[in-house]
């Protein structure tokens, strides 16, 4: 069974805070990892990803650090503001094209405070 | 562009009847993808449609539930009859991969409330 366990469950930071969310997968055939962000009453949206051949990722305020050897990746969101309240998704998939399948984390309720 | 629209919003039924999801995804997006989101919990795949073929159905359970894509576009989602554990959202995502993106774009969902 493919999986991705995913922590905290839940994280409160205060405004200007780094938010930090983990994820851990078994099957080292995952070729692709990307992060979504939901929002209470819509459909998850792509945050940022990353492929298992670079070790970091930045897009702004958002990184992803990926440790291939330990089967690890984390979210790092750097000066956490309110608006990033959130839940966000970890998630793994093998492929391409056709046989492109996401598998999800359980999520993480991020609260920032102001 | 305009997004994934589903249809309805919200439901509300009582166990044992039938309900029907509807899914436009966007335009030009041949894969289309049916998800079930329990409250607390990450997506799980339920169906992945190519163009009008089913790619992965696995996850489905298909004594109860059904899923169609006619003309490779819109989809149905069926589920008759519903459990009480069938409340959750449902979720449809379609994606067109070119290059290097995998993106799937997700619609806001339906809620579904088995009573």
């Amino acid at each position: 069974q493919q999986q991705v366990k995913q922590s905290p469950q839940s994280l409160i930071v205060q405004k200007g805070g780094i938010s930090i969310i983990n994820c851990a997968y078994e099957n080292t055939a995952f070729d692709y990892f990307p992060w979504y962000q939901q929002f209470p009453g819509k459909g998850p949206a792509l945050l940022i990803a990353i492929r298992p051949d670079v070790s970091e990722k930045k897009e702004g305020r958002f990184t992803i650090s990926f440790n291939k050897s330990a089967k690890q990746f984390s979210l790092h969101i750097m000066d956490s503001q309110p608006g990033d309240s959130a839940t966000y998704f970890c998630a793994a998939s093998i492929g391409g094209g056709s046989n492109y399948k996401l598998t999800f984390g359980k999520g993480t309720l991020l609260t920032v405070n102001p | 562009e305009a997004g994934v629209a589903q249809s309805p919003r919200y439901k509300i039924i009582e166990k044992r009847q039938s309900v029907a999801f509807w899914c436009n995804p966007i335009s030009g997006h041949a894969t289309l993808y049916w998800y079930q989101q329990i409250l607390g919990q990450g997506p799980k795949l339920l169906i992945q449609f190519q163009n009008n073929g089913v790619v992965d159905d696995s996850q489905l359970p298909k004594d109860r539930f059904s899923a169609e894509r006619l003309k490779g576009v819109d989809s149905t989602l069926k589920i008759q009859p519903a459990k009480l554990e069938d409340s959750a959202v449902y979720l449809c995502a379609s994606s067109s991969p070119t290059g290097d993106s995998y993106e799937q774009y997700f619609g806001p969902g339906t809620r579904l409330t088995v009573t």
